[in-house]
C-alpha cells in the first residue's frame, strides 16, 4: 500500500535551517509529484507550499516561500525533502508531505513532522 | 486571490443524521475544488476531488456536488468516525487557497 514516511520532530533555533524527509513506498516514485503543506499548531489552516516533480525535479514554489525553501528529490531512495532556510518563529508547525498528481490530487499523506522554532 | 467561504462554521448534528457542508468561491473555480477531513493529530485527508470524485477507499456516503462557485459535501449518515474538521481547498490557481473550515460535532 501507498505509504509517506516522514522524518522526526525537529527543534531549530531562529535563522537556522531544517530538512524534512519524506520516504515513499508502495508506487512508483517518479510517477506523482510530492506537495508540501505546513499547519500552525492548533490552526486549522494548512499552507500549500510547493511541489516537486521526482521525474524530473522540477519545482513550483508558493510566493510566500519562495528563496527560503528548496524541494529536492533522491529518486534512488523514493525520498523527498524539503529545506526550510532562515526559520522563524512563525515557522512553528507540522510539515505535512503528499503525493500528488492532476488525476488523484493528494491523495495520500505523510503523518506529518513538528518543527519548532524557538530560541 | 479566490476567497472560499465554508458554511455553517459548526454543524451539531446525532450520528445517522445527514450533514450538508457549504463551500461558495469568489469567483469560479470550475471544478478544481477538493474536499478534506482531519481530525486531531492527524494528516488532513482527501475525500473529494475535482468537485465530485470520490477518493480511493472514501465511504459512498460522502459525496460531493457543484461546480463554478457553489459546492456541497454531504455525508448521507453520520458514522462516529464523521466528527472531525472539513475543509474545501481549490486548485485552480497555484497554490490554491482553503476555506476556513466547518467542524462537524456530536451533538
Amino acid at each position: 500500500q501507498v505509504q509517506l514516511v516522514q522524518s522526526g520532530a525537529e527543534v531549530k533555533k531562529p535563522g537556522t535551517s531544517v530538512k524534512v524527509s519524506c520516504k515513499a513506498s508502495g508506487y512508483t516514485f517518479t510517477t506523482y509529484d510530492i506537495t508540501w503543506v505546513r499547519q500552525a499548531p492548533g490552526q486549522g489552516w494548512l499552507e500549500w507550499m510547493g511541489w516537486i516533480r521526482p521525474y524530473n525535479g522540477h519545482t513550483n514554489y508558493a510566493q510566500k516561500f519562495q528563496g527560503r525553501v528548496t524541494m529536492t528529490t533522491d529518486t534512488a531512495t523514493n525520498t523527498a525533502y524539503m529545506e526550510l532556510r532562515t526559520l522563524r518563529s512563525d515557522d512553528t508547525a507540522v510539515y505535512y508531505c503528499a503525493r500528488d498528481s492532476s488525476t488523484t490530487w493528494t491523495d495520500s499523506w505523510g503523518q506529518g513532522t513538528l518543527v519548532t522554532v524557538s530560541s | 486571490e479566490i476567497v472560499l467561504t465554508q458554511s455553517p462554521a459548526t454543524l451539531s448534528l446525532s450520528p445517522g443524521e445527514r450533514a450538508t457542508l457549504s463551500c461558495r468561491a469568489s469567483q469560479s473555480v470550475v471544478n478544481f475544488l477538493a474536499w478534506y477531513q482531519q481530525k486531531p493529530g492527524q494528516a488532513p485527508r482527501l475525500l473529494i476531488y475535482y468537485g465530485s470524485n470520490r477518493a480511493t477507499g472514501v465511504p459512498a456516503r460522502f459525496n460531493g456536488s457543484g461546480s463554478g462557485t457553489d459546492f456541497t459535501l454531504t455525508i448521507s449518515s453520520l458514522e462516529p468516525e464523521d466528527f472531525a474538521v472539513y475543509y474545501c481547498h481549490q486548485r485552480l490557481s497555484w497554490p490554491g487557497t482553503l476555506g476556513q473550515g466547518t467542524t462537524v460535532e456530536i451533538k
